[in-house]
C-alpha cells in the first residue's frame, strides 16, 4: 500500500525559505504513470495545488507561486522536495504531498492530470506574521 | 475566491440524496476530467472519483459523479453520519472552495 509522509519544519521565519521532503513508501517513486504533487490547505480555508514533479525531474507549478518555487526529486531514496522562498504569513497552512496522475500516450507522459490520490496525512507550516 | 464554484454547505437527513455541484470554465472542466474528495474534520483529503465519473476500489457505490460541459455533479445516496465532510472538486490544478455536508 502506498504511503507518503510529509517531513520539516512547523515553524518558518518571515523571509526565510520553506523546505518540506515528502518519502514515498511502499512503491518506488520513478513509476511511468505519476507525478508527485504538493497541495495546501490554510487553516479553515480550501486546497491549493502547489507544484507537481515528475521522476525524470520535469516540472509544473502553479503560476501564483512559480517564481518562488523549486521542487525536486529523489529518486534513489523515493524523496521529493519542496523549497518556497521570501515566505509571508499568507504561506501558513497544513501542505500535503500526494501521488499525482499522469496524463500518458501509448510512449510517453507529456504533463500532470487532474487527480491526487493517495495523500499524505499533512504537516502544519506557520508562518508568524 | 476559488476558481471552481461550489455552494458552501449543503444539507440532508440520513438516507436521503444530496447533489453537490462544481463549476467552472472551458480551460478547466470543459476540457478536463474532474475529480471529486471527501475531506473528514482533521484529516487529508481522500479521492472520491476520478476521471469525472470512476470510483477508486473501496468507495461505495453511493458516491457518484458526472460531468457536462464546464460543470460536475457529486452525488451522495443513502445517507450516513459519516458523511458529514467537506468535499472538493478539482481538475487540471485547480480546486473547488469546498463544499461542508451536514447530515441533519
Amino acid at each position: 500500500q502506498l504511503q507518503l509522509q510529509e517531513s520539516g519544519p512547523g515553524l518558518v521565519k518571515p523571509s526565510e525559505t520553506l523546505s518540506l521532503t515528502c518519502t514515498v513508501s511502499g512503491g518506488p517513486i520513478n513509476r511511468r504513470s505519476y507525478y508527485w504533487g504538493w497541495i495546501r490547505q490554510p487553516p479553515g480555508k480550501g486546497l491549493e495545488w502547489i507544484g507537481s514533479i515528475y521522476y525524470r525531474g520535469s516540472t509544473s507549478y502553479n503560476p501564483s507561486l512559480a517564481s518562488r518555487l523549486t521542487m525536486s526529486v529523489d529518486t534513489s531514496n523515493d524523496q521529493f522536495s519542496l523549497r518556497l522562498t521570501s515566505v509571508t504569513a499568507a504561506d501558513t497552512a497544513v501542505y500535503y504531498c500526494a501521488r499525482h496522475e499522469a496524463l500518458c500516450t501509448s510512449s510517453d507522459c507529456y504533463g500532470p492530470g487532474n487527480w491526487f490520490d493517495p495523500w499524505g496525512q499533512g504537516l502544519l507550516v506557520i508562518v508568524p506574521s | 475566491q476559488s476558481v471552481l464554484t461550489q455552494p458552501p454547505s449543503v444539507s440532508a437527513a440520513p438516507g436521503q440524496k444530496v447533489t453537490i455541484s462544481c463549476s467552472g470554465s472551458t480551460s478547466n472542466i470543459g476540457t478536463n476530467h474532474v475529480a471529486w474528495y471527501q475531506q473528514l474534520p482533521g484529516t487529508a483529503p481522500k479521492l472520491l472519483i476520478y476521471d469525472s465519473d470512476q470510483r477508486p476500489s473501496g468507495i461505495p457505490d453511493r458516491f457518484s459523479g458526472s460531468k457536462s460541459g464546464t460543470s460536475a455533479t457529486l452525488v451522495i445516496t443513502g445517507l450516513q453520519t459519516g458523511d458529514e465532510a467537506d468535499y472538493y472538486c478539482g481538475t487540471a490544478g485547480v480546486f473547488g472552495g469546498g463544499t461542508r455536508l451536514t447530515v441533519l
